[in-house]
This record gives C-alpha cells, sequence and structure tokens, in this order.
C-alpha cells in the first residue's frame, strides 16, 4: 500500500532557529500533499496544500512567510519553521493522496508525524 | 469554507457495548466522509469511509451512516473491546476531487473492561 515518511520523527530547537521537515511518499508519486498540525488533545488542523512546480497555497491565518512549503519534487514536500517560537511546539504532520485508489475515492496517506518543540 | 463539528468530546462505555459518535458539515459539497482513528502520538489511521452516493456502510463491527438532507454523519462501534479507546475523527473532503480533508474536533473514546 500507499506509503509516506516524514522525517525527523521528532526535533528540539531554540527560540529563533529554523527548523525544516521533511515529507516523502515512497511508493507512488504526489502532486499534491497537505500539512496539518496538531497541538495536544486537539484536531488536526490544515496548514496548507502543497503543490509539485507550483506556490503552495495556505488556510486562512496561516502565516506564508513562517511555514515556507517547497514541493520540490513529486515525491518529497518539505515544510520549514523559521524563527521558531515556542508557541510553534506541536505535532506536524503530513498527507498525500496517491490518486484514486477506488473508484471515487479520495483517499490520503498520513505521515506518522514531527513532533517540535521549541525551547 | 467548510466546518465539521464532533460529538461528544469524550466517551466512555464499557466493554461489550456500543460506541456512536455524531458529526455535522457545513459544505453541502462534500462528497467523501472519511473516520480515522488515532492513537497517541500515531499518524492516523482510516477506519471506514463513505460517499456522498451511500446511506450506510459496514465493516465488521464497525458502521458509518451518512444523512446527506441533515449534513451529519455517525460512526458507531459495536461489541466495543479495549483496543478500540483511542481518539476517533471524523473528517468531510469539501471540494470533489481535491483531496482537502476538514477535521471534526476529535472523540477520546474509553472502553472500559
Amino acid at each position: 500500500g500507499a506509503v509516506v515518511s516524514q522525517h525527523p520523527s521528532w526535533v528540539i530547537c531554540k527560540s529563533g532557529t529554523s527548523v525544516k521537515i521533511e515529507c516523502r511518499s515512497l511508493d507512488f508519486q504526489a502532486t499534491t500533499m497537505f500539512w496539518y498540525r496538531q497541538f495536544p488533545k486537539q484536531s488536526l488542523m490544515l496548514m496548507a496544500t502543497s503543490n509539485e512546480g507550483s506556490k503552495a497555497t495556505y488556510e486562512q491565518g496561516v502565516e506564508k512567510d513562517k511555514f515556507l512549503i517547497n514541493h520540490a519534487s513529486l515525491t518529497l514536500s518539505t515544510l520549514t519553521v523559521t524563527s521558531a517560537h515556542p508557541e510553534d511546539s506541536s505535532f506536524y504532520i503530513c498527507s498525500a493522496p496517491p490518486g484514486l485508489t477506488r473508484a471515487g475515492v479520495y483517499e490520503q496517506y498520513f505521515g506518522p508525524g514531527t513532533r517540535l518543540t521549541v525551547t | 469554507g467548510e466546518n465539521v463539528e464532533q460529538h461528544p468530546s469524550t466517551l466512555s462505555v464499557q466493554e461489550g457495548d456500543s460506541a456512536v459518535i455524531k458529526c455535522t458539515y457545513s459544505d453541502s459539497a462534500s462528497n467523501y466522509f472519511p473516520w480515522y482513528k488515532q492513537e497517541l502520538g500515531k499518524r492516523p489511521q482510516l477506519i471506514i469511509d463513505i460517499r456522498s452516493n451511500v446511506g450506510e456502510k459496514k465493516d465488521q463491527r464497525i458502521a458509518v451512516t451518512l444523512n446527506k438532507t441533515a449534513k451529519h454523519f455517525s460512526l458507531h462501534i459495536t461489541e466495543t473491546q479495549p483496543e478500540d479507546s483511542a481518539v476517533y475523527f471524523c473528517a468531510a473532503s469539501p471540494t470533489s476531487g481535491t483531496y482537502k480533508y476538514i477535521f471534526g474536533t476529535g472523540t477520546r473514546l474509553k472502553v472500559l473492561a
């Protein structure tokens, strides 16, 4: 089945530094990937849609200059949290749709997530 | 845009009893409704889904019902087991073909042995 990986699985950084998170589709090509943020005991909040070969589409309220997204190839999207602050500490999850796996079904496959802690 | 509400936020049931989680959505154009189970620190796992042209779908102990007119859908788990304890999220896909999901707020299910 479709597999999505993320790297790193966890990272601790100091305030003011930048952190890059990678999301890879391992056995399929993904022209679109999604980035979610999940705070403890809360839901997954869609941050942005990453599009291969074009600019990402950000959800309302998400700062595009702070959360830089680059969809460099059909199997790799990166999220860079710039000038990180403690309030950016969260669980970041990416997902990718491998296309129509069943007639009319738009499944997504989720990465394992990256836990970011900003000190 | 799409808004998905989910109830209850927490649910405790005795082992063997049934659990029901309900979601409502706002965008009548949404046509795909997956349910995910998430254990602490792990990725969400798809457990069942339903398309808008179907009213009910069942997979062993899990079933989902959809009422398009009322714009609500529900997850039913029968004969609950301790390993069913997790957080469950519903989601709606608001625009056909975009794969974009809007998630509900989640339900923490605890099955008491």
